[in-house]
């Protein structure tokens, strides 16, 4: 069964460094997000994706992040220099089309830790 | 926005015993999933069910939209079952966005 992967599963990182957290989505899916799980907290939305640009971004995902699709399989969160608060389980999903219809599929997500 | 509450916050059980975990919303929504966050942080989509009643096993699950509420069922629990349940839900008026609750923390003891 097809499945979204993320890579890599842990990442320590130092304060103000950069990170990219990279995600395969299921081949077919056109619709890509990035959620984010503070450890004990609930997942909270960061941004969604479509046709090469953001569709639905939160209070979250501000300048210090971006997303890229930079080939027709990689989907990329980039966190620009990273605070101590960034320290997060990073999810990533798919959806074959917009979630009205369709369920999203979740990856194991990218454990970040900042130091 | 919209509000997703989940009860218990809680859940000790002793294995075999069954559970009814619950989840409101406080507005129309296009869809809505469980989860089951396992010990490794791994989120398992459990079923996606904007309205109806889905099973899969031990597991069920019932939406009713027009009332704000889905239930999730587990018979015969197991000691596998436990990690964190969530529902997560699309507000309607707000496409492409998820939506979750805080999660019930479930304990299943042999």
């Amino acid at each position: 069964e097809p499945e979204v992967t993320q890579t890599p599963s842990h990442q320590v990182t130092q304060m103000g460094q950069e990170v990219i957290l990279r995600c395969v989505p299921i081949s077919n899916h056109l619709y890509f997000y990035w959620y984010r799980q503070i450890l004990g907290q609930k997942v909270e939305f960061l941004v969604s994706f479509y046709n090469n640009e953001i569709s639905e971004k939160s209070e979250i995902f501000d300048d210090q992040f971006s997303v890229e699709r930079p080939d027709g399989s990689n989907f990329t969160l980039k966190i620009r220099s990273t605070k101590l608060e960034d320290s997060a389980m990073y999810f990533c999903a798919s959806s074959p089309s917009g979630t009205a219809t369709y369920e999203q599929y979740f990856g194991p997500g990218t454990r970040l830790t900042v130091t | 926005g919209i509000q997703v509450e989940q009860s218990p916050p809680d859940l000790i059980l002793q294995e075999g015993a069954n559970s009814t975990l619950r989840c409101n919303f406080s507005d129309s929504v296009n869809n809505l999933q469980w989860f089951h966050q396992n010990p490794w942080g791994q989120l398992i989509n459990l079923f996606y069910i904007p309205s109806g009643t889905k099973q899969n096993g031990r597991l069920s699950a019932t939406t009713v939209a027009t009332e704000r509420y889905s239930l999730l069922y587990i018979s015969s629990s197991q000691t596998t079952d436990s990690g964190v349940y969530f529902c997560a839900v699309e507000y309607r008026y707000n496409f492409n966005k998820f939506y979750f609750g805080s999660g019930t923390k479930l304990n299943v003891k042999p």
